[in-house]
């Protein structure tokens, strides 16, 4: 597609839920990234995938969160037994390729969860 | 202290002001800096990219890199309404993985 495109773009949950969130990105980019963004703060890197593996999985919180990217395209950030801490915007970014600085990020228009 | 400080604000600046946004970061392995603007429930979008010490420009918008002092810089210059949004610094070193964001400062130009 033209851009990375994100779904559902809202999420409103109860705490303890299950949920998954799915990121499109712009076809051809082999990279993919996953960001948490909490209210009034940066972005905070949870995952990055080179093609279906993931390369980078430092930043995940916990392991109630996993990410897959089986086909290397689509990806899912799944969050198990959501925490009223989980709500933030979710943000998904691919690249051309990855594993260098040179890279150029674009980024979707994000997930919003709310976990009551 | 986190790797990238980033003064909040808010800034509040008229239409037509110089307006100055800046970030401070202890990696001394950094070397890729951007900035990145943010709209309200709008994902980042990149503004500027400079690899390495130094100024680069791109129409009203010039940003400034003095890796010596950890130090980078974005100028807005005649500031309009529609540039009102967050601006995040971004940076990743040669073998990084991930960018790592400041916490954004809010920008409000008002007419």
């Amino acid at each position: 597609g033209a851009g990375v495109s994100q779904t559902p773009s809202n999420k409103v949950t109860e705490k303890g839920k299950y949920v998954e969130l799915r990121c499109d990105p712009i076809s051809g980019h082999t990279a993919l990234y996953w960001y948490r963004q909490s209210l009034g703060q940066g972005p905070e890197f949870l995952i990055y995938f080179q093609g279906t593996g993931a390369a980078d999985d430092s930043g995940l919180p916990n392991d109630r969160f996993f990410a897959v990217r089986p086909e290397g395209s689509v990806s899912t950030l799944k969050i198990q037994r959501t925490e009223r801490g989980d709500s933030a915007v979710y943000l998904c970014a691919s690249s051309l390729k990855g594993n260098s600085g040179a890279n150029v990020l674009t980024f979707g228009a994000g997930s919003r969860l709310t976990v009551l | 202290q986190k790797e990238v400080e980033q003064d909040p604000g808010p800034l509040s600046v008229p239409e037509g002001a110089i307006v100055s946004l800046n970030c401070t970061y202890s990696n001394s392995a950094f070397q890729y800096f951007m900035w990145y603007r943010q709209y309200s429930r709008k994902g980042p979008e990149l503004l500027m990219y400079t690899y390495s010490s130094g100024n680069k420009e791109d129409g009203r918008f010039t940003a400034q890199v003095d890796k010596s002092s950890k130090y980078i810089s974005l100028f807005i210059r005649d500031s309009q309404p529609s540039d009102s949004a967050t601006y995040l610094c971004a940076m990743i070193g040669q073998a990084g993985t991930a960018l790592i964001f400041g916490k954004g400062t809010t920008l409000s130009v008002s007419s």
